[in-house]
């Protein structure tokens, strides 16, 4: 089955600085690729998520790259602010409708200090 | 999206107790819900897939006759930890899949989650 591992475990930014959470994936079938917050003790929130027909998404301070030949996906945090602090897990599954069903990596707890 | 609620939102019981916890998704065709195991500080490992009147697909390694999962209607989902012991003490997260107003989702929307522990 699919495998993803993601990287690194924790991280520790300056306010303002910018943050990259690396994932890759083992299953070449792997279609979609979501990232999800978590604060604690709360749901997973999906912040971003790009398929596999295009290289870069970008929303406000978020941006995904997918490179589909390495099986690596990134997120891209800039002008990172305490608010951001949470536990973020990237993910990929095969879309194949209802039923696709979502491999988390292991998570990153990102830490903003002002 | 969705609104996913999950009940209870904490449980306390007694080793050899049986525990269920409800899943729901308000004004959502949940055809497909996920159930998810998350331990302190670690990642979320999916138990189990349902669609809606079948029974659930367990992952490789949950006991199904532990975690029994119903997907009774489009609506609700429950999980049931029988005779739970100490092990089974963790975070216990759903999500669903589906559509409503005819938009139909890809994202996975996910509930608050249970905190189930087993004295």
């Amino acid at each position: 089955g699919e495998n993803v591992e993601q990287h690194p475990s924790t991280l520790s930014v300056q306010e303002g600085d910018s943050a990259v959470i690396k994932c890759t994936y083992s299953d070449s079938a792997s279609n979609y690729f979501p990232w999800y917050k978590q604060e604690l003790g709360k749901r997973p929130q999906l912040i971003i998520d790009i398929r596999s027909n295009v290289g870069e998404k970008k929303d406000q301070r978020i941006a995904v790259t997918l490179n589909k030949t390495a099986k690596h996906f990134s997120l891209h945090i800039t002008e990172t602010q305490p608010e951001d602090s949470a536990v973020y897990f990237c993910a990929a599954s095969i879309y194949t409708g209802t039923a696709s069903k979502l491999t988390f990596g292991t998570g990153t707890r990102l830490q903003v200090t002002l | 999206g969705a609104v996913v609620s999950q009940h209870p939102s904490r449980v306390i019981c007694k080793s050899g107790t049986s525990v269920k916890i409800e899943c729901r998704s308000l004004d959502f065709q949940a055809t497909t819900m996920f159930w998810y195991r998350q331990f302190p500080k670690k990642s979320l490992m999916l138990m189990a897939t349902s669609n809606e009147g079948s029974k659930a697909t367990y992952e490789q390694g949950v006991e199904k006759d532990k975690f029994l999962i119903n997907h009774a209607s489009l609506t609700l989902s429950t999980l049931t930890v029988t005779s739970a012991h100490p092990e089974d003490s963790s975070f216990y997260i759903c999500s669903v899949k589906g559509s409503t107003s005819g938009i139909l989702y890809n994202e996975q929307f996910f509930g608050p989650g249970t905190r189930l522990t087993v004295l």
